[in-house]
């Protein structure tokens, strides 16, 4: 039973310059989720998907930031021109659920972005 | 947006020892899951119990979702117990909403 992947799992990067990530949800799962955390708080929520359609982003979730799930399977996200606040562990979880109904969300091993 | 918040923030424990963890929320909730985040940043699920009591071999939980909180008990504390120990909801009746609410977490370091 395979789980949640990212790709990269570290990530060094001179401000100004774009970075992608990868996540490869659990094979069955119909929503992806994308998370923040930097150090010492937990994860805050950036934006989700259903299938292949982004159902909500959070503020926190600047012009710079693009997600996108292409083929309702795995996803990128996108941070143009990263500024050092950028600098967090970047988390991808996936959950299967119908309708409303609210489904355990499992997460990755997360990518750790450090802007220089 | 609904409130989460954990106690202790941090808690040291000698191996064997039982402690408690306690999560507040302030709204109805959904969906409430414990993780175990380790030194290497994986969060680890816990438990999925938006109401009643669980128990996985030394771990149990409780919440009681009127009162609005929940309590993860661990027993018999052993060092790879340690690390951080989030409490996350999804706030009821939020449409089409799934985004979970995380805690500040306990940080807990067993000891030999």
């Amino acid at each position: 039973d395979t789980g949640v992947s990212q790709d990269p799992r570290h990530k060094i990067t001179k401000r100004g310059q774009n970075v992608t990530f990868r996540c490869d949800p659990i094979s069955e799962h119909n929503r992806l989720y994308w998370y923040r955390q930097t150090l010492g708080q937990g994860p805050e929520f950036l934006t989700y998907f259903q299938n292949e359609a982004q159902l909500e982003k959070s503020r926190l979730l600047s012009d710079r930031f693009s997600a996108e799930r292409p083929k309702g399977s795995f996803s990128t996200l996108e941070i143009q021109r990263t500024e050092q606040g950028d600098s967090a562990m970047y988390l991808c979880a996936s959950s299967f659920a119908a309708g409303y109904r609210a489904d355990t969300q499992y997460f990755g091993p997360g990518t750790r972005l450090t802007v220089l | 947006g609904i409130q989460v918040e954990q106690s202790p923030p941090d808690l040291i424990l000698q191996e064997g020892a039982n402690s408690t963890l306690r999560c507040n929320f302030s709204d109805s909730v959904n969906n409430l899951q414990w993780f175990h985040q380790n030194p290497w940043g994986q969060l680890i699920n816990l438990f999925y119990i938006p109401s009643g009591t669980k128990q996985n071999g030394r771990l149990s939980a409780t919440t009681v979702a009127t009162e609005r909180y929940s309590l993860l008990y661990i027993s018999s504390s052993q060092t790879t117990d340690s690390g951080v120990y989030f409490c996350a909801v999804l706030r009821k009746n939020t449409g089409t909403a799934s985004k979970l609410t995380f805690g500040t977490g306990t940080r807990l370091q067993v000891t030999l």
